[in-house]
């Protein structure tokens, strides 16, 4: 069974502080991972992709894949009011295509 | 670019009627994918498509459901004689194929529907 599996949220931070979304996943060979935002109402928007160990930066984001492991993490510096949404983390296992998408981790940024 | 386009945005339906969404993918992408989302859940994935081919429709119901990808013209996905389970949010989303970035998926706003 392929699964990946988010801490349940709802996650509350202050604005300003840094924010932790963690995500792991069922298939030792998986290659490919991803992170969305939702807002409610909305259709996701791909904030990263990451496919090596170690770390990935753009701008506030941060993306941290441990294969070994089997975890993906993103971290929100500076978290503001406008980034509470929902995160979705996406895993292609294998050597597939399709992704497989966890359940979602609802962050609220309080000001 | 233009993204990807979904249509229509909001769809009603009687119980027994047929659902007809469509997708056009962002230009220059190949591969087309169909995902639903039931109010307050995760995104399932249905099906996975390239130009006049199925590549993976493992996610796709048996029953009722049909997905296809013309040469020409937008991906379709069908549902025919709809039920109520089926109201949901249907998204598909485009990647470009072989080369960089070749599994980023974009995904377009999505088709709301509803069966009364």
């Amino acid at each position: 069974q392929k699964e990946v599996e988010q801490n349940s949220g709802p996650l509350s931070v202050p604005e300003g502080a840094i924010a932790s979304l963690n995500c792991t996943y069922s298939d030792r060979g998986s290659q490919s991972f991803f992170w969305y935002r939702q807002y409610s109402g909305k259709s996701p928007e791909l904030i990263m992709s990451i496919y090596s160990n170690g770390d990935k930066e753009d701008g506030r984001f941060t993306a941290q894949l441990n294969k070994a492991s089997q975890y993906v993490s993103l971290l929100i510096r500076d978290s503001q009011p406008s980034d509470s949404a929902t995160y979705l983390c996406a895993v292609i296992f294998d050597y597939g295509q399709n992704f497989v998408f966890g359940p979602g981790t609802r962050l609220s940024v309080l000001p | 670019n233009a993204g990807v386009m979904q249509n229509p945005r909001h769809l009603v339906r009687r119980r027994g009627q047929e659902a007809r969404l469509r997708c056009s993918p962002m230009k220059g992408h190949s591969h087309v994918y169909w995902y639903r989302q039931l109010p307050e859940e995760g995104l399932k994935f249905m099906v996975y498509l390239q130009k006049e081919n199925i590549i993976d429709e493992s996610g796709m119901p048996k029953e009722r459901f049909s997905a296809e990808f013309p040469k020409e013209g937008p991906s379709i996905l069908r549902i025919q004689q709809v039920v109520r389970g089926d109201s949901a949010a249907y998204f598909c989303a485009s990647s470009p194929g072989p080369g960089q970035g070749a599994h980023e998926q974009y995904f377009g706003p999505g088709t709301r529907l509803t069966v009364t």
